[in-house]
């Protein structure tokens, strides 16, 4: 298996623009999970999906920042407009929902001017 | 909701010696602690876990305790190799009914020295 697939592994972009993250789960994983790094906050959960369905959102920081899952195997972590402190490394991680291990991609470096 | 506290934050040992990490955490609902490695430029890897009705689990020269009354559990690695250089998480989960929502401790970046 291919594992976790991140794209882009790295995106610089300026202020105010829009920013869009793209995984592709394990195949058949039904979980899906955005996770933040940073120095400051260390790993944290923004949201996560259960067969295709957002369960908890709580973490996500702001209206700024959206989630979708259309499909089994994709979603997006999107967002508009972007600012510097939304400079950190996402991560999205998948598992069976009836396993507790959740395997991360590599991770999208994102750099905001 | 759950917090998960590790230490030490940095910790350098020579090659063969042992490291423990230790983390606690506070929900007495979790049930599911595993530790991650994080090398540079990749996504944490798990590398061993243990479940609330056990108490040890080893595998090679990783092992994992956990004291479910004390709420805290630690890692030790032993005979260290350069390789093992990392940061390592802690975690702590509890299934919700969907998934099981990991709650991640703050990191120990693991130095082995020749």
């Amino acid at each position: 298996d291919a594992g976790v697939i991140q794209s882009p592994r790295h995106e610089v972009t300026e202020m105010g623009q829009e920013v869009t993250l793209r995984c592709k789960p394990i195949s058949g994983h039904n979980s899906l999970f955005w996770y933040r790094q940073t120095m400051m906050r260390g790993l944290e959960l923004l949201i996560y999906f259960n067969n295709n369905v957002p369960i908890d959102d709580s973490g996500m920081p702001e209206d700024r920042f959206s989630a979708k899952m259309p499909n089994a195997s994709f979603s997006t972590l999107k967002i508009q407009p972007s600012e510097p402190r939304d400079s950190a490394v996402y991560f999205c991680a998948s598992t069976d929902g009836g396993a507790e291990t959740q395997y991360f991609g590599p991770g999208t470096r994102l750099l905001v001017l | 909701g759950e917090n998960v506290e590790q230490h030490p934050s940095t910790l350098s040992v020579q090659e063969g010696d042992s490291a423990v990490i230790k983390c606690t955490y506070s929900d007495s609902a979790s049930n599911y602690f595993p530790w991650y490695k994080q090398e540079l430029g990749k996504g944490p890897q798990l590398i061993i876990d243990i479940r609330s009705n056990v108490g040890e689990k080893k595998d090679q020269r990783i092992a994992v305790t956990l004291n479910k009354t004390a709420k805290h559990f630690s890692l030790h690695i032993t005979e260290t190799q350069p390789e093992d250089s990392a940061v390592y998480f802690c975690a702590a989960s509890w299934f919700t009914g969907t998934a099981s929502k990991l709650t991640f401790g703050t990191g120990t970046r693991l130095q082995v020295t020749l």
